[in-house]
């Protein structure tokens, strides 16, 4: 069955830190990936996806994430980390013929000032 | 309105309540989904609805019984729920059929609920 795992529960970095969050999946064919944001009290928002093409995706907040098939991982990146981005981060993938997304158990993030 | 709304943004009910939450998209999807979000576990989906047809049911108990009347608009009606029902109700919507990569779910802010 298709999974994704999130190694890492909580994560803390610094401010102005480079950040990177875990994640691997685990799906036979070409995996649609996604990750959300979660702001406490919030629902998920949307900061990247990769279908297709190009393997480093950007996304919104300065955040990227690179697509690696050997390795079946799909890490997010920020080169430098601010105080509003201490949130919870989920990894998820496209499952169940493309209507269905099954999501990690998330990487708390905190940021140190 | 834009987005995903979610009514109320926090419930507080007794096990013999009968109550409903609200779900309301503005983004043009025909694909909505109820999700629970319990502390420590996984997002976990509850009902799929494409064409307003309900197409998944994930083993969910009867005192959650969803509804959508349209392609914009889910129901989740509750009673008689349990202590351990109390999470949050997260609601979703996408495109359906997926296309042209297009398989990314937009997710409303939740309904806080606690069960008491």
């Amino acid at each position: 069955a298709q999974s994704v795992t999130q190694p890492d529960i909580h994560i803390t970095v610094s401010e102005g830190a480079s950040l990177e969050l875990r994640c691997n999946y685990s799906y036979g064919a070409t995996p649609y990936l996604f990750w959300y944001v979660q702001s406490p009290g919030q629902g998920l928002q949307l900061l990247l996806k990769y279908f297709s093409g190009d393997t480093l995706v950007q996304g919104i907040k300065g955040f990227e994430a690179e697509f690696k098939r050997s390795q079946s991982s799909f890490n997010l990146r920020k080169p430098s980390v601010h105080w509003s981005d201490a949130a919870e981060y989920f990894c998820a993938v496209v499952t169940g013929g493309g209507n269905k997304l099954t999501f990690g158990t998330g990487t708390q993030l905190k940021v140190e000032l | 309105e834009t987005g995903v709304t979610q009514t109320p943004r926090h419930l507080v009910m007794g096990m013999t309540n009968k109550k409903s939450l609200k779900c309301e998209q503005h983004l043009g999807h025909n694909a909505m989904y109820w999700y629970k979000q319990s502390a420590k576990k996984p997002l976990e989906l509850m009902f799929v609805y494409n064409f307003k047809e309900q197409t998944e049911n994930n083993s969910v108990p009867s005192r959650f019984s969803p509804e959508c009347p349209n392609s914009s608009h889910l129901f989740l009606h509750l009673h008689t729920l349990q202590p351990e029902d109390s999470a949050l109700y997260l609601c979703a919507s996408s495109h359906f059929p997926p296309s042209g990569g297009a398989y990314e779910q937009f997710f409303g802010p939740g309904t806080r609920l606690t069960v008491l």
